[in-house]
């Protein structure tokens, strides 16, 4: 069994302040690694995806992976209510993607 | 451009009915899925299919039946279905090479 691991939560954070959501993985054979947004009542959709060892930037957001200590992150940099939303972490193996439970964020104004 | 398109987007059923759910994509992608998400539980794998003409286990599919129709649709079926099954339903797509996957609306399912 293959698993993926979330602190669900909730997260809050104020506005403006950086939110740092973590993910561990099992399955040291893991390929690829991805971050998703999904707001309640709608579907999940990608905000990063990260494939190497090391950080990714994008616009405020930061992905980093550490694949030694079978870890991946993301933060958040100056969280707008926006924000607020639930965060899953995915991981892939094969041509199968593992979810993980979710983070509830919720972003203070 | 619709993308991932499942239908019907909330269905109710009796315990012991059966329903097919549908699920398009016109993205030209090779593999689909099949999830459903509980409170608490996650996105979980049902079924999946790599590509056209085949067709594999996740990590729930019992009560559950499958078929690749096409390179575009997959369909997921109940036989029977039971209380246990009532959740949403997300059908996804990838092309492999890129990795993401595109989600559908999701289909809300009770079964009473």
């Amino acid at each position: 069994q293959k698993e993926v691991e979330q602190n669900s939560g909730p997260l809050s954070v104020p506005e403006g302040a950086i939110a740092s959501l973590n993910c561990t993985y099992s399955d040291r054979g893991s390929q690829s690694f991805f971050w998703y947004r999904q707001y309640s009542g709608k579907s999940p959709e990608l905000i990063m995806f990260i494939y190497s060892n090391g950080d990714k930037e994008d616009g405020r957001f930061t992905a980093q992976l550490n694949k030694a200590s079978q870890y991946v992150s993301l933060l958040i940099r100056d969280s707008q209510p926006s924000d607020s939303a639930t965060y899953l972490c995915a991981v892939t193996s094969g041509n199968q993607f593992y979810f993980g439970t979710g983070t509830s964020l919720t972003v203070i104004p | 451009n619709a993308g991932v398109t499942q239908t019907p987007k909330f269905q109710v059923l009796k315990t012991g009915q059966s329903m097919t759910l549908q699920c398009a994509q016109d993205m030209n992608h090779n593999s689909m899925y099949w999830y459903r998400q509980d409170p608490g539980m996650g996105l979980r794998l049902i079924y999946y299919s790599a590509s056209e003409g085949t067709t594999d286990k996740g990590e729930v599919p019992n009560g559950y039946n499958v078929s690749r129709l096409n390179k575009r649709e997959f369909s997921l079926r109940l036989e029977s279905a039971a209380p246990s099954q009532t959740s949403v339903y997300f059908c996804a797509s990838t092309r492999l090479n890129t990795g993401e996957l595109f989600f559908g609306e999701g289909s809300r399912l009770t079964v009473l």
